[in-house]
């Protein structure tokens, strides 16, 4: 089936690191993304991960990939209040179709 | 390069009317998805337009459809409007080819009354 999945919601201090967990269903998944979504706008891409890889770093943002689990992490390091947002992992099926899947999204509170 | 556009960027309607979006993706994209994202149900896909062609289809009903045009510009349309259909809709452009990421736009605030 395709199914995405994450935590509600995450509570972190200023300058603290966050970790957001996921984990998704399908195997064939070639790339999976992570977006940010601030209050009243789209969303914005962040980083992704093509499947054969374990680990992607990309600034602040440290992408592991887990593909025996299907569990996807995104850590941000020294995290800001600026990172509060509604973060989003999604993975892209290709297998007899093409299509994104979207989990629920994690909401991010940084606490001053 | 521009980015991808949405309008309006909100509207009121009444049930039982219907109303049209409109989605302008990237230069050169030439697939336009759409998402229905609400608090309860979260990000939900609508369908995707690949060169004027519905590629994917989500789960939603019939009074969901879309087009797409020559230029790659997107409309979607819901007829019979539910309240339940309030929420922001999101469209989302991409190369639609080798995995490339979407790009989404600011989103059409629906709100029916």
């Amino acid at each position: 089936g395709e199914d995405v999945e994450q935590s509600l919601f995450l509570s972190v201090r200023e300058g603290d690191s966050s970790v957001i967990n996921c984990t998704y269903t399908d195997s064939s998944s070639t790339y999976l993304y992570w977006y940010k979504q601030e209050p009243g706008a789209g969303l914005q891409l962040l980083t992704y991960i093509f499947s054969n890889m374990d680990m992607k770093q990309d600034q602040r943002l440290t992408v592991l990939l887990n593909k025996k689990d299907k569990h996807l992490s995104l850590r941000i390091a020294d995290t800001q209040t600026g990172d509060s947002a509604i973060y989003f992992c999604a993975e892209i099926i290709t297998s007899g179709t093409y299509k994104y899947i979207f989990g629920t999204g994690t909401r991010l509170k940084v606490l001053a | 390069k521009a980015g991808v556009t949405q309008t309006p960027r909100y509207l009121i309607k009444t049930r039982g009317q219907q109303v049209t979006l409109s989605c302008s993706p990237i230069s050169g994209h030439r697939s336009v998805s759409w998402y229905q994202q609400t608090p309860g149900q979260g990000l939900q896909f609508l369908f995707e337009y690949f060169s004027e062609t519905q590629r994917n289809k989500g789960n939603f009903p019939g009074r969901f459809s879309g087009r797409q045009f020559s230029n790659s510009r997107s409309e979607m349309n819901v007829s019979t409007l539910e309240l339940g259909d309030s929420a922001l809709y999101l469209c989302a452009s991409s190369s639609g080819t080798d995995y490339n990421e979407q790009f989404f736009g600011p989103g059409t605030r629906l709100t029916v009354l």
